[in-house]
C-alpha cells in the first residue's frame, strides 16, 4: 500500500487565494521530504527540501515567500502556495527517502493537481 | 551539475515487442540510478534501481544495467504488454538524496 500520502489530490482555487498541500509518511518517520513540481509532458523539477526542525532549502529560482514549506513533524510536511496565480497551476508531488534522510530510495506521494482560475 | 538525458518518445509498440528506452547521465561521484514508472492517474513508483557500476536492476520483466564506461542506464523489456503503457522516468540520486529526473518517456502499447 501507499507509504506516502498527499492531500488533497485535486484542488481548484481562485487567483489570489492560498492553498495548503499536505504530505504524510504513513509508516515511517522522515526528517527530510522533497517537493517537486511536474509540468505537462515535462519532468519533475525539485522545488525544495523540507527539513524537520529547520528551514526548508529551496532550489534556485523557486520563490520561498510564495511556496511556504513547513515540516511540522516527523511524518508531515506542508506546502502552501500563497497568492496563487494561474501560472502556479501544476502537479505537485512530494517524496520521502526510505530510511529517514540518508536513504537513496524515495517513496512518492500520489501528487496534488492544483488548478488556479 | 548532475543531469539525466532520456529519449522523450512517445514510444509506440505492439504487444510482445522488444522495448528499449535510452538513458544517459552526467554526475560527479558515484550516484545510484533509478527507473520510475507513472501509470495514468497514479503517482511515481520505483521500477528498479542499481547502486554501483555493473549492477543490474530488474523487476516485472524490465532490466537496466549501470554502465559507468558509457554513463548509461538503458531500460529494456523483452516482451511488452498493454499494461506496461505508462510514463517512464530515469533518475539519479544527487547531493542530499534528492532525485534528478530525466524528462520522461511515454510508452504506449497496443494489442
Amino acid at each position: 500500500g501507499a507509504v506516502v500520502s498527499q492531500h488533497p489530490s485535486r484542488v481548484i482555487c481562485k487567483s489570489g487565494t492560498s492553498v495548503k498541500i499536505e504530505c504524510r509518511s504513513l509508516d515511517f518517520q522522515a526528517t527530510t521530504m522533497f517537493w517537486y513540481r511536474q509540468f505537462p509532458k515535462k519532468s519533475l523539477m525539485l522545488m525544495a527540501t523540507s527539513n524537520e526542525g529547520s528551514k526548508a532549502t529551496y532550489e534556485q529560482g523557486v520563490e520561498k515567500d510564495k511556496f511556504l514549506i513547513n515540516h511540522a513533524s516527523l511524518t508531515l510536511s506542508t506546502l502552501t502556495v500563497t497568492s496563487a496565480h494561474p501560472e502556479d497551476s501544476s502537479f505537485y508531488i512530494c517524496s520521502a527517502p526510505r530510511g529517514g534522510s540518508g536513504g537513496d530510495e524515495q517513496y512518492f506521494g500520489p501528487g496534488t493537481r492544483l488548478t488556479v482560475t | 551539475g548532475d543531469s539525466v538525458t532520456q529519449m522523450e518518445g512517445p514510444v509506440t509498440l505492439s504487444e510482445e515487442a522488444f522495448l528499449t528506452i535510452n538513458c544517459t547521465y552526467t554526475a560527479t561521484g558515484y550516484p545510484s540510478l533509478f527507473w520510475y514508472v507513472q501509470y495514468p492517474g497514479e503517482g511515481l513508483q520505483l521500477l528498479l534501481k542499481a547502486t554501483k557500476a555493473d549492477d543490474k536492476g530488474s523487476n516485472k520483466g524490465f532490466e537496466a544495467t549501470y554502465r559507468k564506461e558509457t554513463t548509461s542506464f538503458h531500460l529494456e523489456k523483452g516482451s511488452v504488454q498493454v499494461s506496461d503503457s505508462a510514463v517512464y522516468f530515469c533518475a539519479l540520486s544527487g547531493a542530499g538524496t534528492a532525485l534528478i529526473f530525466g524528462k520522461g518517456t511515454t510508452l504506449s502499447v497496443s494489442s
